[in-house]
C-alpha cells in the first residue's frame, strides 16, 4: 500500500515554464512534508519542506502548497531551468518508535527541462 | 566539508553470498539511517541508529539483513544469503538530531547487484 502517492511520473517542461508535481497522503499522523531533489548517481538532497500548519512556503523559485483538509501538497518550480532536470520526491514524515522522524517517500517524478 | 560517504560505490555479488556495505556519516552527526532504493522508486526506510544503538529496525525486510554501528560513527549494513530481489541502491543518511526539521544528509549510495 503506497502511503504517499506522487504524480506525474515524468514531466517535460520548456525553459522558463512552471513545473508542478503533486502528492497525496492518507496517514494523518504525518506531520512534516519535505521535498527532495535527486541527480543521477547521487543521494536525495532536501530542497524545501513545510509544516502542516502552513498553507504555503516559498524559497526562491520553489514553492510548496499544502492543503491539510484534502491531504494533498504540491511543488511548483517557477522559471524552470535545464539545471533543474532531476528526479523529485515528495515525502511525509512521522515519528517512529525510536523517537526519530522518518520520511515515507513518493515514487518520484522525473523532470526534464528543455533549453 | 565532507559529506556522507559510502563504500563501495558498486557491488556485484552472486546469489547466496554475504555482503557488507559501509557508511561514514558526517562528523558529529549522532543519528544514522539506512534506506533502500529500488529502480524507479523512492527510498524506503530500513533502520536508524541513535549513537551506537539501533533505535528502530522496523524497516528491515527479514533476518538476512543486519546493521551495526559499534562506535557511534561508521555503520555497516550486512546482508546474508543475498537474493536477486536484494538488488537496489542502498542509501545512508545522517543528521545532527532527530526532530522533524533536522535535515538528513544522504550519501551517494551503494549499488548492489545480485546475479
Amino acid at each position: 500500500q503506497q502511503q504517499v502517492k506522487q504524480s506525474p511520473q515524468s514531466l517535460i517542461v520548456q525553459k522558463g515554464g512552471i513545473s508542478i508535481i503533486n502528492c497525496a497522503y492518507e496517514n494523518t499522523a504525518f506531520d512534516y512534508f519535505p521535498w527532495y531533489q535527486q541527480f543521477p548517481g547521487k543521494g536525495p538532497a532536501l530542497l524545501i519542506a513545510i509544516r502542516p500548519d502552513v498553507s504555503e512556503k516559498k524559497e526562491g523559485r520553489f514553492t510548496i502548497s499544502f492543503n491539510k483538509s484534502a491531504k494533498q501538497f504540491s511543488l511548483h518550480i517557477m522559471d524552470s531551468q535545464p539545471g533543474d532536470s532531476a528526479t523529485y520526491f515528495c515525502a511525509a514524515t512521522n515519528r517512529v518508535s525510536g523517537g526519530s522522524y522518518i520520511p515515507t517517500f513518493g515514487r518520484g517524478t522525473s523532470l526534464i527541462v528543455h533549453p | 566539508g565532507a559529506g556522507v560517504s559510502q563504500t563501495p560505490s558498486n557491488k556485484v555479488t552472486e546469489k547466496g553470498k554475504y555482503v557488507e556495505l559501509r557508511c561514514d556519516p558526517i562528523s558529529g552527526h549522532t543519528a544514522l539511517y539506512w534506506y533502500r532504493q529500488s529502480l524507479g522508486q523512492g527510498p524506503e526506510f530500513l533502520i536508524y541508529f541513535q549513537g551506537t544503538g539501533a533505535a528502530d529496525d522496523s524497516g528491515l525486510p527479514n533476518d538476512r539483513f543486519f546493521a551495526v554501528r559499534p562506535e557511534g560513527s561508521v555503520s555497516t549494513l550486512k546482508i546474508q544469503r543475498t537474493e536477486r530481489g536484494d538488488s537496489a541502491v542502498y542509501l545512508c543518511a545522517s543528521s545532527i538530531g532527530t526532530g522533524p526539521s533536522n535535515e538528513q544528509f544522504f550519501g551517494p549510495g551503494t549499488r548492489l547487484t545480485v546475479l
